[in-house]
Order: C-alpha cells, then structure tokens, then sequence
C-alpha cells in the first residue's frame, strides 16, 4: 500500500524568503506524484505533478518540486514566498497515470508567512 | 468552464439521521471521486466511479456510507445513522480518466451534533 509523510506540520516563513516543504513516499512501483495547495474555504488546487522524465519539475505560482527516487522524496520548493502563499500544502501518491487510481495524501504542511 | 460544485456547502445534522451529499463533476469526466477530511489530516479515500460503476469502495469506512452515480455525472454520497465521527469535510473529485490529475470541489462541511 502507499502512504505519505510530511514530517512538517507547520512551517514558518518570511515573505520574500525561500521555501522546501518536505514529502516522503512510500510506493513499490514508480509513483505519480502530487503537490496540491488548500487556502481557507477553498477547494485542493493542483500545483504540480510527477509522472516520469525530468525529475525537476514546475508548477504553478513559481513553485517546484524534484523527484529524488533514492530518497524517495519529492519535496516543494519556492524561491522567494509572498504572503498569498500562505495556505495548507498536501503531497500526494497516485498509483497510475491512468486517472483511475485513487490519490493518497499526506497530512499536510501548513504555511505561515511573516511580513 | 464551471469547475467542480457541491451541495450543500454546510450541513448540520443530528446523530443518528440521513444525509444526502451531492457532487456535480467537471463535464465530460467520467471519473469521479469521494474524499473525507477530518480536521487536521489530508483527504482520505473513500469511492471511486468510472462511468456508471463504482470501480474502488474500499474507502467507505462501513455499511451506513453509499454511493450512486446512476448517470455517470452527478453522484449522490449518501449517510444512514449518522455519528458524530462522521463530522468531516466530504470533497468530491473528478478526472478525464484518462490523466491522473483530479480537480477538486469546494467541499461539503458535514457537522453530526
């Protein structure tokens, strides 16, 4: 079975700073992965994706994520934050590309951003 | 294009009664997906439809939790004998079924009091 790990629940930034939120993934196969972002009130809105080739890969809002299969790690990264960052990021692990495959999903790292 | 939309937005219930949960997929999607946030976690899994069918329940966590999708567009989760550890945010889905991206409805805040 899969599972996700954001060993991170809540993570403190300045604005204009840098970011990493971490994932963990444990899948057998090559996994599909997911970078979803949650504002308040707000459905799950897909910032990125990992199905295979390159394994840096480029959302939207100017963040990125890296695949690292020997880490098993896909973590996020932003290079500079600005305050309508501030949400709840959850990573998830799909088992195909097939769009048939049900999503499982991390905890979430939730986001505080300082002036 | 209209996303994904579900209603009600809020629902307050008492333990013990029925609920009804309805999800309006993206058109043209023919997969169709069941979610439950608790507070505090990620969405867990509960059902899956390709089409018509269910493809995956093995998420609904027991016998008082259905659903139907008897078009293949809008579904129905349905909830007998509420219990006050049902209270969640129910979030519905949908894909192409053919890419693996899943788009998301706002969600539906189920309070059992």
């Amino acid at each position: 079975a899969q599972s996700v790990t954001q060993p991170d629940i809540h993570i403190t930034v300045s604005e204009g700073a840098s970011l990493e939120l971490r994932c963990n993934y444990s899948y057998g196969a090559t996994p599909y992965l997911f970078w979803y972002v949650q504002s308040p009130g707000q459905g799950l809105q897909l910032l990125l994706k990992y199905f295979s080739g390159d394994t840096l890969v480029q959302g939207i809002k100017g963040f990125e994520a890296e695949f690292k299969r020997s880490q098993s790690s896909f973590n996020l990264r932003k290079p500079s934050v600005h305050w309508s960052d501030a949400a709840e990021y959850f990573c998830a692990v799909g088992a195909s590309n097939f769009g048939n495959e049900k999503l499982t999903f991390g905890t979430g790292t939730r986001l505080t951003i300082i002036p | 294009g209209a996303g994904v939309s579900q209603t009600p937005s809020n629902k307050v219930t008492e333990k013990g009664k029925y609920v009804e949960l309805r999800c309006d997929p993206i058109s043209g999607h023919t997969a169709l997906y069941w979610y439950r946030q608790s507070l505090g976690q990620g969405p867990e899994f509960l059902i899956y439809f390709q089409g018509t069918g269910a493809a995956d329940d093995s998420g609904l966590p027991n016998d008082r939790f259905f659903a139907v999708r008897p078009e293949g567009s809008v579904s129905t989760l349905k909830i007998q004998r509420t219990e006050r550890g049902d209270s969640a945010v129910y979030l519905c889905a949908s894909s192409t079924g053919t890419e693996a991206e899943q788009y998301f409805g706002p969600g539906t805040r189920l309070t059992v009091t």
